[in-house]
C-alpha cells in the first residue's frame, strides 16, 4: 500500500533563511508526487507536482522539489523563506492525477523575524 | 482563477443527525472527490465520483455516507446519522480528465458532532 511520511511535524525558520521539508514515500511503481500548502482557513493549494522527466521541479511561490528514486524522497525546498510562507505543507502520492491521493501528516512551518 | 467552493464553512450538529456538505467543483472538471482530515491526523480519501457514479471509495466510506451530483454544478456528501468520530474537516476536490492533471481542493467544511 502507498504511504507518505513527513518526519517533521513542526519546523521554525528565520525569515530569509533556506528551507527544506522532507517527504518519503512508499510506492510500488513510478509515483505521481505532489506538494500542497494550506494556510489557515484556506483549502489545499497545489505548490508543485512531479509525474516524469526532470527530477527537479519548480513550483509556485519560489518553491522547488527534487524527486530521488533511490531514496524514495521528494523534498521541498525554498532558498529564502518569507513570513507569508508560514502554513501547513502536505506531501501526497498517487497513481495519477485523477486517482485518490495518499497524504502525509503534514509539516507546520513557522517563520520568525 | 476558477476555484472549488464549499458550504457551509462550519457546521455543528448533534450525534445521530443527518448532515449534507455541499461543494461546487470547477465548472469544466469531471472528477470529484471528498477527503477528510480528523484533527491532528492525515488527510484521508473518502470517495471519488465520475460520470455520475462512484469510481472509488475507501473503507471509511461506509453505508452512512453517500454522494450525489443533484444538478450540473453541485456535488454533495451526506452523512446519514452522524457519530462523534465524524468530527473532521471535509475537503472537496475536482480534477479534469486529462492524464497528468491534478486535484484542486476547496477550503473545507469543519464539521463538529456533539
Amino acid at each position: 500500500a502507498q504511504s507518505v511520511t513527513q518526519p517533521d511535524i513542526h519546523i521554525t525558520v528565520s525569515e530569509g533563511a533556506s528551507l527544506e521539508l522532507r517527504c518519503n514515500y512508499s510506492y510500488g511503481a513510478t509515483p505521481y508526487l505532489f506538494w500542497y500548502v494550506q494556510s489557515p482557513g484556506q483549502g489545499l493549494q497545489l505548490l508543485l507536482k512531479y509525474f516524469s522527466g526532470d527530477t527537479l521541479v519548480q513550483g509556485i511561490k519560489g518553491f522547488e522539489a527534487e524527486f530521488k528514486r533511490s531514496q524514495s524522497s521528494f523534498n521541498l525546498r525554498k532558498p529564502s523563506v518569507h513570513w507569508s510562507d508560514a502554513a501547513e505543507y502536505f506531501c501526497a502520492v498517487g497513481d495519477s492525477g485523477n486517482t485518490p491521493l495518499v497524504f502525509g501528516k503534514g509539516t507546520r512551518l513557522s517563520v520568525i523575524a | 482563477e476558477p476555484e472549488v467552493t464549499q458550504t457551509p464553512s462550519h457546521q455543528v450538529t448533534q450525534m445521530g443527525q443527518e448532515v449534507i456538505l455541499r461543494c461546487v467543483p470547477i465548472s469544466n472538471h469531471l472528477y470529484f472527490y471528498w477527503y477528510r482530515q480528523i484533527l491532528g491526523q492525515k488527510v484521508e480519501f473518502l470517495v471519488s465520483f465520475y460520470n455520475n457514479e462512484i469510481s472509488e471509495k475507501s473503507e471509511i466510506f461506509d453505508d452512512q455516507f453517500s454522494v450525489e451530483r443533484p444538478d450540473g454544478s453541485n456535488f454533495t456528501l451526506k452523512i446519514r446519522s452522524t457519530k462523534l468520530e465524524d468530527s473532521a474537516m471535509y475537503f472537496c476536490a475536482s480534477s479534469p480528465t486529462e492524464m497528468g492533471e491534478t486535484q484542486y481542493f476547496g477550503p473545507g467544511t469543519r464539521l463538529l458532532v456533539l
